[in-house]
């Protein structure tokens, strides 16, 4: 069955520092990735996605996500992060013949400090 | 231009009993799709709706049901329910024909099994 792995279950970090979050998916056909926020007392929104083309993928908010294919792998990064950040984060990924069937990771809380 | 809507936003019910939660997909989209969010854990895909049969679904037994409307809203119900059917229930509006596949999810509804 298809998993979605996230690394960091929680993450402490201050103002200005940067964030990597990992994600791992164990389907090796053709995925769609997708990195979704869910701020505190919101809903799921999405950061980012990649379907094809660039692996590099720049979202809102300054996030960005690579794809890398060899490693089964789409991890995100932001360079400097805020307090606004603080949220809980999910990678996804979608088969590309599920029709809109996403499998989520189990999130990573993160926590800036200001 | 009104998103995701849910309702109710929270709900305790006993073991054994009924329940029906309800969705507005998003102005414009006709897909509706599910998710159960335990606590601690990443959105899990339930089912999914399109021209108002079950198009996709997860790993969730037969007491989960669901129903579409002609207006493209959606009820999900859960019989004799379990103390393990407490979570957050999300429902995610697409547009079918779109080959983003991007989800726009509500707030969802917090169902608290006693």
């Amino acid at each position: 069955a298809q998993s979605v792995s996230q690394h960091n279950h929680h993450v402490i970090l201050s103002e200005a520092a940067s964030l990597e979050l990992g994600c791992n998916y164990s389907y090796g056909g053709t995925v769609n990735l997708f990195w979704y926020v869910q701020y505190p007392g919101q809903h799921l929104q999405l950061l980012l996605k990649y379907f094809s083309g660039d692996p590099l993928v720049k979202g809102i908010k300054g996030f960005e996500a690579e794809f890398i294919k060899s490693k089964f792998s789409f991890n995100l990064r932001k360079p400097s992060v805020q307090w606004s950040d603080t949220a809980e984060y999910f990678c996804a990924v979608k088969k590309q013949t599920a029709g809109n069937k996403l499998t989520f990771g189990g999130g990573t809380r993160v926590l800036v400090k200001p | 231009d009104a998103g995701v809507t849910q309702s109710p936003t929270h709900l305790i019910k006993t073991r054994g009993q009924q329940v029906t939660l309800r969705c507005s997909p998003k102005s414009g989209h006709d897909t509706v799709s599910w998710y159960q969010q335990a606590l601690g854990q990443g959105p899990q895909f339930i089912f999914q709706y399109y021209e108002e049969e079950e198009r996709q679904r997860g790993n969730f037994p037969d007491r989960f049901s669901g129903h579409q409307f002609p207006n493209y809203s959606s009820e999900l119900n859960v019989n004799a329910l379990l103390l393990g059917d407490s979570a957050l229930y999300l429902c995610a509006s697409s547009l079918t024909d779109r080959v983003t596949g991007e989800l726009f999810f509500g707030e969802g509804s917090r169902l608290t099994v006693l």
